[in-house]
């Protein structure tokens, strides 16, 4: 199984300021990762898939970069809106496909 | 517009049984492989089961194999999760989550979540 970590759990951002999130694998994905944005009481939204690579209507801000077992989400100038938290999800070998943990962004 | 709206949860007593619908419009269900993802109240998030668009390929997190079944009836757009056997630990929110693209590749990606549906497993 690919254990998926992401730091920090919670991230506190001041709004128009860069919001950096980390995803590590404990195996190489390639570039099979994917982010989603989950708020509260709501299901979670595709972001990013293969790494870096925006879903339809995802605003230019959020945007994905790596490979291999490191990964970064940013948040290029974060908007109130932005709060939630933030999932990363391998799809490189399964079964089982797995997450991690999330990071929680907050607006400061 | 894509819809995914689960049914079927509740409250069940260990041991017990529920069985969980999610019924699908606004997409060509049978074109699409469909994936059952939970989450614990304030907790992440775990992949559960996966089904193809025609069934015929099926995989299970080793937490719930041999306890639950996925299933779909393509005729009525709605993709199933039988649970037996449940235990405490089983208590989360059900998502339905259809597959991203239409691929050769079974599609392992997430893009319409339903609402959620929450299962709680106590006596």
């Amino acid at each position: 199984e690919i254990v998926m970590t992401q730091s920090p759990a919670t991230l506190s951002v001041f709004p128009g300021e860069r919001a950096t999130l980390s995803c590590t694998a404990s195996q190489s994905l390639t570039s099979s990762l994917a982010w989603y944005q989950q708020k509260r009481g709501q299901p979670p939204r595709l972001l990013i898939y293969d790494a870096s690579t925006r879903a339809t209507g995802i605003p230019a801000r959020f945007s994905g970069s790596g490979s291999g077992t490191e990964f970064t989400l940013t948040i290029s100038s974060l908007q109130s809106e932005d709060l939630a938290i933030y999932y990363c999800q391998q799809y490189h070998n399964w079964p089982p496909l797995t997450f991690g943990g999330g990071t929680k962004v907050e607006i400061k | 517009e894509v819809q995914l709206l689960e049914s079927g949860g509740g409250l069940a007593q260990p041991g017990g049984s529920l069985r969980l619908s999610c019924a699908a419009s606004g997409f060509t269900f049978f074109n699409y492989a469909m994936h059952w993802v939970r989450q614990v109240p304030g907790k992440g998030l775990e992949w559960v089961s996966s089904i193809s668009n025609s069934g015929s390929k099926i995989f299970y997190a080793d937490s719930v194999k041999g306890r639950f079944t996925i299933s779909r009836d393509n005729s009525k757009n709605t993709l199933y999760l039988q649970m037996n056997s449940l235990r405490a630990d089983d208590t989360a929110i059900y998502y339905c989550a259809k597959a991203f693209r239409v691929t050769a590749v079974f599609e392992r990606l997430f893009d319409y979540w339903g609402q959620g549906i929450l299962v709680t497993v106590s006596s």
